[in-house]
């Protein structure tokens, strides 16, 4: 079983459709938990994160965690097709600075 | 603000010979951590330096290794390349080590191995 798993997709959806990425876990103690976006060709850039079971609103998007389920996922609501990329979910186990990253969901944004 | 800095871009080299990466973390950074990434395995950890010590390590062989200097850039040396070696190196730094920042990714290096 991998510490974080994502559906790599693609996730296909409609210009200013809510576009929903979701993201498991395995580690109970994990702490800190982080979304990256990554263009083709391009390096991850850092989105948002999340430490606290609940929702996390920055702008359009809000990312969901529930250590219970040991789950957490993204929100974009309007989405554009510039938000067309693949999405990373990593998870710090306490570690220091030692990340779990998922695959990635890649996200196709349709005008 | 001048960001994660890597060089080179893009490297091709033979099997069986070693390769040496750079990075240059943003100023007042003092972890950098190196990533590998391949389309099947995704992002998988290589190692963190902290204050020019190697604090956590990733499932990679010994050919694999890294070091950092006082002014907290960071190399990653592969030794006895195979095909496989074949990825993107992402090179990421952060603040101190504390694990609730994130990173700060370089645009990483291309090593084709043929």
């Amino acid at each position: 079983q991998k510490e974080v798993e994502q559906n790599s997709g693609p996730l296909s959806v409609p210009e200013g459709a809510i576009a929903s990425l979701n993201c498991t876990y395995s580690d109970r103690v994990s702490q800190s938990f982080f979304w990256y976006r990554q263009y083709s060709g391009k390096s991850p850039e850092l989105i948002m994160s999340i430490y606290s079971n609940g929702d996390k609103e920055d702008g359009r998007f809000t990312a969901q965690l529930n250590k219970a389920s040991q789950y957490v996922s993204l929100l974009i609501r309007d989405s554009q097709p510039s938000d067309s990329a693949t999405y990373l979910c990593a998870v710090n186990p306490g570690n220091f600075n030692k990340f779990y990253f998922g695959s990635g969901t890649k996200l196709n944004v349709k005008p | 603000k001048a960001g994660v800095t890597q060089t080179p871009r893009y490297l091709i080299k033979t099997r069986g010979q070693q390769v040496t990466l750079s990075c240059s973390p943003i100023s007042g950074h003092r972890s950098v951590s190196w990533y590998q990434q391949t389309p099947g395995q995704g992002l998988q950890f290589l190692f963190e330096y902290f204050s020019e010590t190697q604090r956590n390590k990733g499932n990679f062989p010994g050919r694999f290794s890294g070091r950092q200097f006082s002014n907290s850039r960071s190399e990653m040396n592969v030794s006895t390349l195979e095909l496989g070696d074949s990825a993107l190196y992402l090179c990421a730094s952060s603040l101190d080590g504390a694990p609730d920042t994130g990173y700060t990714f370089g645009s990483g290096t291309r090593l084709t191995v043929v």
